[in-house]
């Protein structure tokens, strides 16, 4: 069985510019999560989807966006790129909703802004 | 709110040596208790998880953790540990309530030495 994939594995990417990130869920899972790994901050919550709904959203500014298409897989986009959002990002996908639903984890994609 | 703290950002041991990764955690409802490993440029692949029951968690690779409820710790522990070992470790947790996000640790670096 497949696990979460994401794409593309790396990006570089310039100030001010706009980048959008790709998962695709292990087969069944409804859920998706986004995480932020920045040097120095550890794994930050970005934000939640399930059944194609925003279910929640963590302490990021709203040029951080994405959507969860019908199939589950998951975009997060970033606009008007800054220096600080040089991280990995991380994706993770689980079954259902319950509480106890184990999170799955990507590969993560390396963003790196000059 | 949540929150997560691991006492030591790095433990070096010898090979074969016991380990043990300490984590406290803070929350005003109930959780579920997760141990993370992350090689280099790797995902986060999980070891353990506390959902209720016995508070000894067994995991993969040898490793086990104490869920103490009295003391908010949740701390891991190897018998014996092998060059393989050398990774970052973090400790999570989600409430059981309605958000499904997990609140990570800074990350413990273990190394482990020859």
């Amino acid at each position: 069985e497949a696990g979460v994939t994401q794409s593309p594995t790396h990006l570089i990417k310039t100030r001010g510019q706009q980048v959008t990130l790709r998962c695709s869920p292990i087969s069944g899972h409804t859920s998706v999560y986004w995480y932020q790994q920045a040097l120095g901050l550890g794994l930050q919550f970005l934000l939640w989807y399930d059944e194609g709904e925003e279910r929640n959203r963590g302490n990021f500014p709203p040029r951080f966006s994405g959507r969860q298409f019908p199939n589950y897989s998951s975009e997060l986009n970033v606009n008007a790129l800054e220096l600080e959002d040089s991280a990995l990002y991380l994706c993770a996908s689980s079954a259902g909703t319950s509480g106890a639903n184990e999170q799955f984890f990507g590969p993560g994609t390396r963003l790196t802004v000059l | 709110a949540q929150s997560v703290t691991q006492l030591d950002s790095q433990v070096p041991v010898f090979e074969e040596a016991p380990v043990e990764l300490r984590c406290n955690y803070s929350s005003s409802v109930s959780v579920y208790l997760f141990w993370y490993v992350q090689y280099p440029n790797q995902g986060l692949q999980l070891l353990l998880k506390y959902l209720s029951g016995s508070t000894l968690v067994k995991g993969i690779n040898g490793f086990e953790a104490e869920f103490n409820k009295s003391q908010t710790s949740f701390h891991l522990r190897k018998p014996s540990v092998h060059i393989s070992d050398t990774a970052e470790y973090f400790c999570a947790v989600r409430s059981g309530g309605s958000n499904y996000k997990l609140t990570f640790g800074k990350g413990t670096l273990l190394t482990v030495n020859p």
